[in-house]
């Protein structure tokens, strides 16, 4: 089983400030995805990145997968209120069209 | 587009019945439809893969007979939690897809078992 840390596991912040999230593997994705949950609802895709060292922007969000697509990070720059939410990033898993996901963060921004 | 709908959104049942949770793809056809459950403050598991037409695939450690799960058409899939229990309350998520390339998740429903 591929396994997908994510941290820091919950993150409170003021509106305004910085901050990144991390997505690690021991093993190698051919692809890994972001997506946004809030409360009640299911996840949002964000993004996919699928090539090694490839940054992709997304307004004030930034993703990043490793060179040695082991591992992904966000960074979301004077975050917001409405960025508050549960972060999970995912990737194949084997199976067919299957994906397994990371073990979240928990975000909180404060206005 | 890609939208998937479930139905409830969420349901209270007594412990010993069973709650059917329904899973439709609204604008296209889904070759295959997943089922998640995920408690408070915890990530999505993986429960199973259900096929139109053919048996659900169902991950380690989850119970065929519990949770039956019925994919009677391109567009439909179901999801019978037989005889709740408490410890069966939770968040349940499906999600769909028709390329292969993206899964497109409901909006989920909740269970609460009494």
């Amino acid at each position: 089983t591929q396994l997908l840390e994510q941290s820091p596991q919950f993150l409170s912040i003021q509106e305004g400030e910085n901050l990144t999230v991390y997505c690690n593997s021991s093993s190698v994705f051919s692809s890994l995805q972001w997506y946004r949950q809030e409360p009640g609802e299911g996840p949002v895709l964000l993004v996919t990145v699928v090539t090694g060292g490839e940054v992709k922007k997304l307004k004030r969000l930034t993703f990043q997968f490793g060179d040695a697509r082991k591992d992904s990070s966000l960074h979301i720059t004077a975050a917001q209120p409405g960025d508050t939410g549960l972060y999970l990033c995912a990737g194949p898993s084997g199976g067919y069209q299957k994906v397994t996901f990371g073990t979240g963060t928990k975000l909180q921004v404060i206005p | 587009g890609a939208v998937v709908s479930q139905h409830p959104s969420w349901v209270i049942c007594k412990s010993g019945t069973s709650v059917k949770i329904e899973c439709r793809s609204l604008d296209f056809q889904a070759t295959t439809m997943f089922w998640y459950r995920q408690f408070p403050k915890q990530s999505l598991m993986l429960m199973a893969t259900s096929n139109e037409g053919s048996k659900a695939t169902y991950e380690q450690g989850v119970e065929k007979d519990k949770f039956l799960i019925n994919h009677a058409s391109l567009t439909l899939s179901t999801l019978t939690v037989t005889s709740a229990h408490p410890e069966d309350s939770s968040f349940y998520i499906c999600s769909a897809t028709f390329s292969g390339e993206e899964q497109y998740f409901g909006p989920g429903t909740r269970l609460t078992v009494t």
